[in-house]
């Protein structure tokens, strides 16, 4: 198995840009997690699928950020518009959906916005 | 409050000494317990976790982690560390309230000196 994939790896943009992250999981995974990693707070969960549909998005930081699943092996995490304070590395995770699985991480998205 | 604290932010070590990295945890019942490593511009590998029975639980790379109820910690250990060993370490946990998303420490970095 390839693993979770993430697209692009590295991604740099300019303020008020639209950004948009890729992921695809691991084939027969069916919760899928967006976390983002800053030095200033660590490693935070974003949002979360549960069979495609969204269960948990209070980590959103706020209407800016959006994030869709539309089928079983794609989700995106877009930002419009982009601003500097969402520099960060931006992880994607697989797992089978119950509370003691294995998450699956990705190699991660580097976001600079300029 | 649920939190989970890694109270090192860095630890060196000489090689071939041993190792413990310190996870403790607020919450009224047993979390789902995670010990995952992040080796630089790479993502998360699990490398332990406990949920139930024995409370010495053996990982990866020669890793294990022991769970104390009474100390409400999960702290991993390795009895020789290995050069490849310098990395980010995370303890994470599930709160058992049918949400799997994984709470995160703030990370101990490991450094290992030849």
């Amino acid at each position: 198995d390839a693993g979770v994939i993430q697209s692009p790896r590295h991604e740099v943009t300019e303020m008020g840009q639209e950004v948009t992250l890729r992921c695809k999981p691991i084939s027969g995974h069916n919760s899928l997690f967006w976390y983002r990693q800053t030095m200033m707070r660590g490693l935070e969960l974003l949002i979360y699928f549960n069979n495609n549909v969204p269960i948990d998005d209070s980590g959103m930081p706020e209407d800016r950020f959006s994030a869709k699943m539309p089928n079983a092996s794609f989700s995106t995490l877009k930002i419009q518009p982009s601003e500097p304070r969402d520099s960060a590395v931006y992880f994607c995770a697989s797992s089978s959906g119950r509370e003691t699985d294995t998450q699956y991480f990705g190699p991660g998205t580097r976001l600079t916005v300029l | 409050a649920q939190s989970v604290t890694q109270p090192d932010i860095h630890i060196t070590v000489s090689e071939g000494a041993s190792l413990e990295l310190r996870c403790n945890y607020s919450y009224g019942a047993t979390p789902y317990l995670f010990w995952y490593v992040q080796s630089p511009g790479q993502g998360l590998q699990l490398l332990l976790k406990y949920f139930s029975g024995d409370t010495l639980v053996q990982g990866i790379k020669g890793f294990e982690a022991e769970f104390k109820r009474s100390q409400s910690s999960f702290n991993l250990r390795k009895p020789s560390v290995h050069w490849s060993d310098a990395a980010e370490y995370f303890c994470a946990v599930v709160f058992q309230t049918g949400a799997n998303n994984l709470f995160f420490g703030t990370g101990t970095r490991l450094t290992v000196i030849p």
